[in-house]
């Protein structure tokens, strides 16, 4: 069964470094989201994208945050310069369509120190 | 602002016995889709079930099945024949049918299974 990659598994960084994480959605899906989940707490979105672009951000992903689709099939989330609060769970997702089951990858553990 | 409340913190069930995980939400839309995701120590995220609010009949998938009540905005989650794996953080969640596609969760579940 097709899956969502995440690389890598867990990043380690320095307060104020910027950080990149990556991810492989589905390959016939067409919409990519971005989530994360603090120890302990419930999961949060940060941004939905599709069609080359933004459609929605939450009022986490302000202007630190960034994605992009480099190529035909990765997706990544760019943290220009990282902050304690955001150590966290990352999760990738894609889905097929609007309302459909966003399937997600095995998440990016980001520490920073 | 729609909303997911799971009132269980933990719940725990015998090995091969039913257990029913409760969800309620808050919103003021008539379309939208309802989920349980599943989250074992691994961490991943894994789709459990999905639930269209315009359809009556109730979800199932093999041993999970939900019991959904639109007028209540109650989405329960029931797992029958419970196993050892199904030991995990369960985590109810919504979208809007209305132009977006931004899942809201709840604060979850840990479901404990005792052999």
């Amino acid at each position: 069964e097709p899956e969502v990659t995440q690389t890598p598994s867990h990043q380690v960084t320095q307060m104020g470094q910027e950080v990149i994480l990556r991810c492989v959605p589905i390959s016939n899906h067409l919409y990519f989201y971005w989530y994360r989940q603090i120890l302990g707490q419930k999961v949060e979105f940060l941004v939905s994208f599709y069609n080359n672009e933004i459609s929605e951000k939450s009022e986490i992903f302000d202007d630190q945050f960034s994605v992009e689709r480099p190529d035909g099939s990765n997706f990544t989330l760019k943290i220009r310069s990282t902050k304690l609060e955001d150590s966290a769970m990352y999760f990738c997702a894609s889905s097929a369509g609007e309302g459909q089951p966003q399937h997600f990858g095995d998440g990016t553990r980001l520490s920073i120190l | 602002a729609q909303t997911v409340t799971q009132s269980q913190p933990e719940m725990s069930v015998q090995e091969a016995e039913t257990v029913t995980l409760s969800c309620t939400y808050d919103t003021s839309e008539s379309d939208y889709y309802l989920f349980w995701y599943k989250q074992p120590p691994s961490r991943q995220m894994i789709l459990v079930i999905r639930q269209e609010a315009y359809k009556q009949q109730n979800a199932t998938e093999n041993r999970f099945s939900v019991n959904f009540q639109k007028a209540a905005k109650s989405f329960s989650l029931k797992i029958s024949d419970s196993q050892l794996g199904d030991a995990a953080m369960y985590f109810c969640a919504y979208i809007s049918g209305r132009n977006t596609d931004k899942l809201i969760f709840g604060t979850g579940t840990r479901l404990q299974v005792f052999p």
